[in-house]
Protein backbone atom coordinates (compact mmCIF):
# COMPACT_ATOMS: atom_id res chain seq x y z
CA UNK A 1 0.00 0.00 0.00
CA UNK A 2 1.39 3.70 -1.16
CA UNK A 3 1.88 5.70 2.15
CA UNK A 4 3.29 8.64 3.25
CA UNK A 5 4.82 9.30 6.92
CA UNK A 6 5.79 12.65 8.47
CA UNK A 7 7.76 12.90 11.50
CA UNK A 8 7.53 13.96 13.90
CA UNK A 9 4.37 14.92 14.94
CA UNK A 10 5.63 17.86 16.53
CA UNK A 11 8.74 19.95 17.23
CA UNK A 12 9.55 22.63 19.78
CA UNK A 13 12.73 24.31 18.89
CA UNK A 14 14.59 27.52 20.56
CA UNK A 15 14.95 30.35 18.15
CA UNK A 16 18.26 29.70 16.10
CA UNK A 17 18.25 26.07 16.61
CA UNK A 18 18.41 24.06 13.64
CA UNK A 19 17.12 20.84 12.90
CA UNK A 20 15.68 18.57 10.17
CA UNK A 21 11.62 17.29 9.32
CA UNK A 22 11.58 13.93 8.00
CA UNK A 23 8.41 13.00 5.65
CA UNK A 24 9.15 9.34 4.32
CA UNK A 25 7.21 7.22 1.50
CA UNK A 26 6.49 3.75 0.71
CA UNK A 27 5.04 3.78 -3.56
CA UNK A 28 5.09 2.21 -6.09
CA UNK A 29 6.72 4.89 -8.07
CA UNK A 30 7.49 8.82 -7.65
CA UNK A 31 6.55 11.40 -10.00
CA UNK A 32 7.34 14.03 -7.69
CA UNK A 33 7.17 15.46 -4.09
CA UNK A 34 5.78 18.66 -2.67
CA UNK A 35 6.57 20.59 0.67
CA UNK A 36 3.77 22.51 1.52
CA UNK A 37 3.50 24.96 4.94
CA UNK A 38 0.27 25.56 6.27
CA UNK A 39 -0.54 28.33 8.98
CA UNK A 40 -3.15 27.93 11.79
CA UNK A 41 -6.40 28.55 9.99
CA UNK A 42 -5.18 28.78 6.55
CA UNK A 43 -4.65 26.85 3.49
CA UNK A 44 -1.55 25.31 2.74
CA UNK A 45 0.81 27.15 1.07
CA UNK A 46 3.23 25.86 -1.48
CA UNK A 47 7.00 25.58 -0.85
CA UNK A 48 8.85 23.02 -3.03
CA UNK A 49 8.96 20.56 -5.61
CA UNK A 50 11.42 17.57 -5.99
CA UNK A 51 11.88 15.24 -8.62
CA UNK A 52 14.23 13.07 -8.18
CA UNK A 53 16.45 10.95 -5.51
CA UNK A 54 19.65 13.81 -5.07
CA UNK A 55 17.69 16.98 -5.73
CA UNK A 56 17.68 20.25 -3.37
CA UNK A 57 16.14 22.99 -3.47
CA UNK A 58 16.52 26.51 -0.95
CA UNK A 59 14.24 29.14 -0.38
CA UNK A 60 15.23 31.25 2.99
CA UNK A 61 15.79 29.57 5.97
CA UNK A 62 14.78 26.14 4.38
CA UNK A 63 16.12 23.32 2.83
CA UNK A 64 14.38 20.56 0.73
CA UNK A 65 16.41 16.93 -0.14
CA UNK A 66 15.10 13.72 -1.37
CA UNK A 67 16.24 10.71 -1.45
CA UNK A 68 14.90 7.49 -2.93
CA UNK A 69 13.07 6.24 0.42
CA UNK A 70 12.51 9.41 1.93
CA UNK A 71 12.46 13.79 2.03
CA UNK A 72 14.03 15.97 4.80
CA UNK A 73 13.28 19.80 5.48
CA UNK A 74 16.12 21.35 6.79
CA UNK A 75 15.45 24.32 9.09
CA UNK A 76 18.69 26.42 9.56
CA UNK A 77 18.44 29.26 12.51
CA UNK A 78 14.73 28.95 12.49
CA UNK A 79 12.69 32.11 13.81
CA UNK A 80 9.42 32.15 15.34
CA UNK A 81 7.66 33.02 12.31
CA UNK A 82 8.65 29.43 10.72
CA UNK A 83 6.68 28.43 13.48
CA UNK A 84 3.48 26.35 11.07
CA UNK A 85 2.59 22.78 10.06
CA UNK A 86 4.66 21.27 7.43
CA UNK A 87 3.02 18.78 5.12
CA UNK A 88 4.71 16.71 2.23
CA UNK A 89 3.03 15.03 -0.36
CA UNK A 90 3.52 12.50 -3.00
CA UNK A 91 2.35 12.08 -7.36
CA UNK A 92 2.53 8.35 -7.38
CA UNK A 93 4.15 7.70 -11.02
CA UNK A 94 1.04 5.84 -12.00
CA UNK A 95 -1.36 9.30 -11.31
CA UNK A 96 -1.94 11.91 -13.52
CA UNK A 97 -2.99 14.61 -10.36
CA UNK A 98 -3.90 12.90 -7.08
CA UNK A 99 -1.10 13.11 -4.43
CA UNK A 100 -0.87 10.97 -1.56
CA UNK A 101 -0.49 13.04 1.57
CA UNK A 102 1.57 12.85 5.22
CA UNK A 103 -0.28 14.17 8.09
CA UNK A 104 2.10 16.94 8.93
CA UNK A 105 4.90 18.10 11.46
CA UNK A 106 4.21 21.04 14.13
CA UNK A 107 6.66 23.36 14.38
CA UNK A 108 7.07 25.90 16.72
CA UNK A 109 10.03 27.89 17.14
CA UNK A 110 9.97 29.98 20.52
CA UNK A 111 12.00 32.84 21.04
CA UNK B 1 -5.51 37.96 -8.37
CA UNK B 2 -7.18 36.64 -5.46
CA UNK B 3 -6.58 33.22 -5.91
CA UNK B 4 -8.72 30.42 -4.68
CA UNK B 5 -11.63 31.85 -2.35
CA UNK B 6 -14.07 29.99 -0.55
CA UNK B 7 -17.39 30.53 1.36
CA UNK B 8 -18.87 30.29 4.26
CA UNK B 9 -15.23 30.11 6.44
CA UNK B 10 -17.49 28.65 9.14
CA UNK B 11 -20.71 26.77 8.99
CA UNK B 12 -22.78 24.67 11.74
CA UNK B 13 -25.61 21.80 10.28
CA UNK B 14 -27.67 19.80 12.06
CA UNK B 15 -27.20 16.13 10.70
CA UNK B 16 -29.26 15.63 7.80
CA UNK B 17 -29.53 19.15 6.26
CA UNK B 18 -27.94 19.84 2.95
CA UNK B 19 -25.80 22.65 2.09
CA UNK B 20 -22.80 23.96 -0.85
CA UNK B 21 -19.29 25.29 -0.19
CA UNK B 22 -18.44 27.62 -2.64
CA UNK B 23 -15.07 27.72 -4.20
CA UNK B 24 -13.78 30.27 -7.20
CA UNK B 25 -10.59 30.91 -8.54
CA UNK B 26 -9.61 33.58 -11.28
CA UNK B 27 -5.67 31.76 -12.24
CA UNK B 28 -7.85 30.16 -15.31
CA UNK B 29 -7.09 26.67 -13.80
CA UNK B 30 -8.44 23.75 -15.39
CA UNK B 31 -8.05 21.48 -12.83
CA UNK B 32 -9.57 22.06 -9.16
CA UNK B 33 -10.42 19.94 -6.40
CA UNK B 34 -11.84 19.25 -2.79
CA UNK B 35 -10.45 17.72 -0.03
CA UNK B 36 -11.24 16.58 3.83
CA UNK B 37 -8.70 17.85 6.46
CA UNK B 38 -9.30 15.96 9.59
CA UNK B 39 -6.94 16.18 13.02
CA UNK B 40 -3.99 13.37 12.59
CA UNK B 41 -4.36 12.89 9.25
CA UNK B 42 -3.20 13.98 5.48
CA UNK B 43 -5.40 15.38 3.35
CA UNK B 44 -7.89 12.90 1.87
CA UNK B 45 -9.02 13.97 -1.93
CA UNK B 46 -13.35 14.46 -2.30
CA UNK B 47 -13.83 14.86 -5.73
CA UNK B 48 -11.81 16.32 -8.20
CA UNK B 49 -12.39 17.96 -11.76
CA UNK B 50 -10.34 18.68 -14.78
CA UNK B 51 -12.28 21.02 -16.78
CA UNK B 52 -15.79 22.52 -17.12
CA UNK B 53 -18.27 19.61 -17.25
CA UNK B 54 -15.42 16.85 -16.29
CA UNK B 55 -15.99 15.59 -12.41
CA UNK B 56 -14.63 12.48 -10.70
CA UNK B 57 -14.37 10.80 -7.56
CA UNK B 58 -11.78 10.73 -5.34
CA UNK B 59 -10.46 9.20 -2.14
CA UNK B 60 -13.57 9.90 0.28
CA UNK B 61 -16.71 10.84 -2.13
CA UNK B 62 -19.31 9.31 -0.03
CA UNK B 63 -22.14 12.04 0.70
CA UNK B 64 -20.79 14.84 -1.50
CA UNK B 65 -21.38 15.90 -5.02
CA UNK B 66 -19.86 18.37 -7.48
CA UNK B 67 -20.29 20.03 -10.67
CA UNK B 68 -18.43 22.19 -12.85
CA UNK B 69 -20.16 24.39 -15.24
CA UNK B 70 -17.85 26.97 -15.52
CA UNK B 71 -13.80 26.96 -15.47
CA UNK B 72 -13.71 29.42 -12.10
CA UNK B 73 -16.21 27.44 -9.86
CA UNK B 74 -16.80 24.70 -8.39
CA UNK B 75 -19.05 24.08 -5.65
CA UNK B 76 -19.47 21.03 -3.29
CA UNK B 77 -22.39 19.97 -2.12
CA UNK B 78 -23.25 17.96 1.43
CA UNK B 79 -26.67 15.70 0.53
CA UNK B 80 -27.39 14.92 4.05
CA UNK B 81 -25.09 15.99 6.48
CA UNK B 82 -23.25 13.47 9.15
CA UNK B 83 -21.37 14.19 12.07
CA UNK B 84 -18.39 12.02 10.51
CA UNK B 85 -18.61 15.23 7.99
CA UNK B 86 -17.17 17.18 10.35
CA UNK B 87 -14.02 18.61 9.37
CA UNK B 88 -11.88 21.52 7.67
CA UNK B 89 -13.29 21.26 3.78
CA UNK B 90 -10.35 23.17 1.55
CA UNK B 91 -10.73 23.94 -2.25
CA UNK B 92 -7.45 23.81 -4.28
CA UNK B 93 -6.44 24.56 -8.07
CA UNK B 94 -3.75 24.32 -10.31
CA UNK B 95 -3.05 24.23 -13.86
CA UNK B 96 -3.88 20.76 -15.79
CA UNK B 97 -0.76 19.14 -17.19
CA UNK B 98 -1.60 15.56 -16.65
CA UNK B 99 1.27 13.69 -14.94
CA UNK B 100 3.60 16.36 -14.15
CA UNK B 101 3.71 17.13 -10.71
CA UNK B 102 2.78 20.71 -10.62
CA UNK B 103 1.75 22.71 -6.93
CA UNK B 104 -1.69 23.16 -6.28
CA UNK B 105 -2.93 26.36 -4.87
CA UNK B 106 -5.29 26.01 -1.53
CA UNK B 107 -8.60 28.79 -0.89
CA UNK B 108 -8.78 29.39 3.25
CA UNK B 109 -11.14 26.27 3.71
CA UNK B 110 -14.37 25.91 5.72
CA UNK B 111 -14.31 24.77 8.95
CA UNK B 112 -17.95 22.37 9.22
CA UNK B 113 -19.14 21.27 12.55
CA UNK B 114 -22.29 18.64 12.01
CA UNK B 115 -24.16 18.28 15.39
Amino acid sequence: EDQVTQSPEALRLQEGESSSLNCSYTVSGLRGLFWYRQDPGKGPEFLFTLYSAGEEKEKERLKATLTKKESFLHITAPKPEDSATYLCAVQLMDSNYQLIWGAGTKLIIKP
Amino acid sequence: NAGVTQTPKFQVLKTGQSMTLQCAQDMNHEYMSWYRQDPGMGLRLIHYSVGAGITDQGEVPNGYNVSRSTTEDFPLRLLSAAPSQTSVYFCASRIRTSGVPYEQYFGPGTRLTVT
